[in-house]
């Protein structure tokens, strides 16, 4: 039972690349989201899903796509890089209930250049 | 609108003393009210969580935080700091509006002298 993985722990990008990040849990969690933290503003939500097919933005989605065809996979895709979009980024699943825990994934590190 | 605030950027305390940490939420409901940590290149871990009922919760590693309605904060406690409690500290809320979207607050970063 690994929980909640992201792919790459690190990555850099020239501006104008592209990218996904990726985002697999085996909680069976119905929930998916991303987050990026950036230095001195906690973490905001760019996006999530309340179960395969279906995904809403958050606080910050400009410039971020995202898709849910499967219940353990959420990827996120950068289609052009900024360097504003260096940042930490995080996923996290909940099963269904908003009393449920939230769990994170470790993060994925991300330069623009 | 900030939903979350945490007046603290950075405490330092040592090891053996107690600590608080702040937070104040700007909500008129009361929303679900949350403390994660995170460790240096870590992600999140969830300390508490307080939903409904008694007003003190109480969580993991010894942190317990008291939930003050009149007062729109919910303050983080424990009574005897370790050094392993160096580390960032976040409190968020869920307004219950939307499944899991959680507010955060900019964290509080703790540090501790042996």
């Amino acid at each position: 039972n690994a929980g909640v993985t992201q792919t790459p722990k690190f990555q850099v990008l020239k501006t104008g690349q592209s990218m996904t990040l990726q985002c697999a849990q085996d909680m069976n969690h119905e929930y998916m989201s991303w987050y990026r933290q950036d230095p001195g503003m906690g973490l905001r939500l760019i996006h999530y899903s309340v179960g395969a097919g279906i995904t809403d933005q958050g606080e910050v989605p400009n410039g971020y796509n995202v898709s849910r065809s499967t219940t353990e996979d959420f990827p996120l895709r950068l289609l052009s890089a900024a360097p504003s979009q260096t940042s930490v980024y995080f996923c996290a699943t909940q099963r269904g209930l908003s009393t449920d825990t939230q769990y994170f994934g470790p993060g994925t590190r991300l330069t623009v250049l | 609108a900030q939903s979350v605030t945490q007046p603290d950027i950075h405490i330092t305390v040592s090891e053996g003393a107690s600590l608080e940490l702040r937070c104040n939420y700007s909500y008129g409901a009361t929303p679900y009210l949350f403390w994660y940590v995170q460790s240096p290149g870590q992600g999140l871990q969830l300390l508490l969580k307080y939903f409904s009922g008694d007003t003190l919760v109480q969580g993991i590693k010894g942190f317990e935080a008291e939930f003050k309605r009149s007062q729109s904060s919910f303050n983080l406690r424990k009574p005897s700091v370790h050094w392993s409690d160096a580390a960032e500290y976040f409190c968020a809320v869920d307004r219950g509006s939307t499944l899991g979207r959680l507010y955060f607050g900019r964290g509080t970063q703790l540090t501790v002298w042996p």
